[in-house]
């Protein structure tokens, strides 16, 4: 019954290496989300995706950029990690009008 | 200004009391606002949500939301252990976009 799927729970990184975050929802959503949850600053959302092809900058864009390529799927990219973007990774999707997001499992990225 | 404020808490209820989780939010002209339950070391997952002014009951759980004064809250009845959790207030923005509070950590004591 597994509705948004993130490829990775935990990853572990190198500072400067390029990473990929994979997310797939199976519920035919028009919008997706990528958010980042750290301690004490709660979830803040990074980039997000109305449409295929479609991507547009939440309130911390820096340092990532989106990919949409198909519905069911959107892709957050580390263009060049860094230790300062250590933290769990949340995919979120919902149907346009929304009625409440469903989030994947998060993925725990760890750059060193 | 934070768009949406939470208690961090920890807020400690014993079994079976009522746990009342308090949130503010500063845009006067949010539209609805949902409550979701966060498990340590796990995803949220959605509660409820509410759009009117006044109560809305769902289970064990009641939403109060309170446009004028700007606040929401979620009570939970008949506390039960499996309800600790962190607690994440919601507030959806323009174009579907939510802005969440830091959350209330909620232990419920056996």
């Amino acid at each position: 019954d597994v509705k948004v799927t993130q490829s990775s729970r935990y990853l572990v990184k190198r500072t400067g290496e390029k990473v990929f975050l994979e997310c797939v929802q199976d519920m035919d959503h028009e919008n997706m989300f990528w958010y980042r949850q750290d301690p004490g600053l709660g979830l803040r959302l990074i980039y997000f995706s109305y449409d295929v092809k479609m991507k547009e900058k939440g309130d911390i864009p820096e340092g990532y950029s989106v990919s949409r390529e198909k519905k069911e799927r959107f892709s957050l990219i580390l263009e060049s990690a860094s230790t300062n973007q250590t933290s769990m990774y949340l995919c979120a999707s919902d149907r346009r009008g929304s009625y409440g997001y469903t989030f994947g499992s998060g993925t725990r990225l760890t750059v060193v | 200004q934070k768009e949406v404020e939470q208690n961090s808490g920890p807020l400690s209820v014993p079994e079976g009391a009522i746990a009342s989780l308090n949130c503010t939010y500063s845009d006067r002209g949010s539209q609805s606002f949902f409550w979701y339950r966060q498990y340590s070391g796990k995803s949220p997952e959605l509660i409820m949500f509410i759009y009117s002014n006044g109560d809305k009951e769902d289970g064990r759980f009641t939403a109060q939301l309170n446009k004028a004064s700007q606040y929401v809250s979620l009570l939970i009845r008949d506390s039960q252990p499996s309800d600790s959790a962190t607690y994440l207030c919601a507030v959806k923005k323009r174009r579907d976009q939510f802005y969440f509070g830091t959350g209330t950590s909620l232990t419920v004591i056996p």
